[in-house]
């Protein structure tokens, strides 16, 4: 079965700084990984997402994201953080061995918080 | 990526009673997905309505609760039917975009369903 975990409620930090959201995935197959964010009364926007190829993925507003197989984590990252990135963060897999019917499980979601 | 568009945006509805979403996409998709995410909580993934087909139900959901129509490859819309409290929640739709199985999802603004 496939899981998603993001072991932070919620990530703080000042405006300019680094910021890391972290994710750590289960699937029995090849995972496919993505992340969206979803500000306040809006729907879910993507970011980024890592299939297969170079661990570190670029995405959207600067994020990046890097997989690392034997940790089996998907961690968003950004060298330095604006208040206007203030959201919510969900990580999610889907299993790519599952092709067209494999489902996306979404993590738990992290609540971003950038101070001025 | 996809333009999708939601109907209404929210909607506060007495218990009993049901409610027809409708999702608008800009552009012919194969998949379509529909996703409840209650107050605080992450996205679960009710059905998915691809065009041609029945529509596909989670464990947890049934068509006679989430009625579900796919009538073209731009359209679909969610039933939630005889209403409760515990319906109260955002509804989102959201279509697969790429080809094969590295295709990323995107999602619809959403529907916010509050039932008294």
């Amino acid at each position: 079965a496939q899981s998603v975990a993001q072991p932070e409620d919620q990530v703080n930090v000042a405006e300019g700084n680094p910021l890391t959201v972290k994710c750590t995935y289960s699937v029995s197959g090849n995972p496919y990984l993505f992340w969206y964010v979803q500000y306040p009364n809006r729907g879910l926007q993507f970011l980024l997402k890592y299939i297969t190829g170079d661990n570190l993925v670029k995405g959207s507003y600067g994020f990046e994201a890097e997989f690392n197989k034997s940790q089996t984590s998907f961690h968003l990252k950004k060298p330095s953080a604006l208040v206007s990135d203030s959201a919510l963060y969900f990580c999610a897999v889907r299993d790519g061995a599952l092709s067209n019917t494999g489902k996306l499980i979404f993590g738990q979601g992290t609540t971003l918080q950038v101070k001025p | 990526s996809a333009v999708i568009s939601q109907k209404p945006s929210r909607d506060i509805c007495q218990r009993g009673t049901s409610l027809t979403i409708q999702c608008q996409v800009d552009s012919q998709v194969t998949m379509m997905f529909w996703y409840r995410q209650q107050p605080g909580q992450s996205l679960t993934l009710i059905a998915t309505a691809n065009q041609g087909s029945e529509a596909t139900y989670e464990s947890g959901f049934v068509i006679d609760k989430f009625p579900i129509s796919r009538p073209n490859l731009t359209f679909s819309t969610l039933t939630v039917s005889n209403m409760s409290p515990e319906d109260s929640s955002i509804y989102l739709c959201s279509v697969a975009s790429g080809t094969g199985g590295t295709y990323e999802q995107y999602f619809g603004p959403g529907t916010r369903l509050t039932v008294t």
